[in-house]
């Protein structure tokens, strides 16, 4: 099993939704990153928090620590948001197997 | 700033050839590591290193070899490639452990 499990694996949504990806963990992690993987295999850091939320333009991630669970949400999605989005311990030993987003026009 | 550089992109190595993996960074970090990632698996983290001389294995370190003799550099040998080691490598640093990563572009090597 997993330490740090994500759902759901594919989503397909229409632009404009609110999308919602979800991580769980069962292992003790004091913080928690969120990466975005571009199509052309390039990845970025989005996130990094250890409690409450952080926003970064349509972007907001939450973090809740005693209940070992973290969220991505995008709003008014876009197809450039098409990615895999990842998430991971901060001790960079954990990580999700990506949750691949497909944003239709 | 170049950020975090990979050579080569693309290697097709044959069984029993060895060959390094180049990662530098020019952003002065003190945290360096290697991943590699395989379809369905996920990101798994090869070897790592908090600083200049300073090297450790992380999950899946068997075949793979580091040293950091400086800041900037943080090779990566493959000492005597095998068809399981087909994957894509992708290079990591950070200020510190724990924080904010910048990826390299990742390197797609084929063991035949």
């Amino acid at each position: 099993k997993n330490e740090v499990e994500q759902s759901p694996q594919n989503l397909t949504a229409q632009e404009g939704e609110f999308i919602t990806i979800n991580c769980s963990y069962s292992v003790g992690i004091s913080a928690l990153h969120w990466l975005q993987q571009h199509p052309g295999g390039g990845i970025v850091s989005l996130f990094m928090l250890s409690s409450g939320k952080k926003k970064h333009g349509r972007l907001i991630a939450t973090i809740n620590i005693q209940e070992k669970h973290s969220s991505l949400h995008i709003t008014a999605s876009h197809p450039r948001d098409s990615a895999v989005y990842i998430c991971a311990g901060a001790d960079q030993f954990y990580f999700g197997t990506g949750t691949s987003l497909t944003v239709i026009p | 700033n170049a950020g975090v550089t990979q050579t080569p992109k693309f290697q097709v190595l044959k069984t029993g050839q060895s060959m390094t993996l180049q990662c530098a960074q020019d952003m002065n970090h003190e945290y360096m590591s290697w991943y590699r990632q395989d379809p369905g698996m996920g990101l798994r983290l090869i070897h790592y290193s908090v600083g200049a001389g300073i090297t450790d294995q992380g999950e899946v370190p068997n075949g793979y070899n580091v040293s950091r003799s400086t800041t900037e550099d943080f090779p990566l040998r493959l000492l005597s490639a095998a068809p399981s080691q087909t994957s894509v490598y992708f290079c990591a640093s950070s200020y510190v452990s724990g924080r904010e990563q910048y990826f390299g572009p990742g390197t797609r090597l084929t063991v035949t």
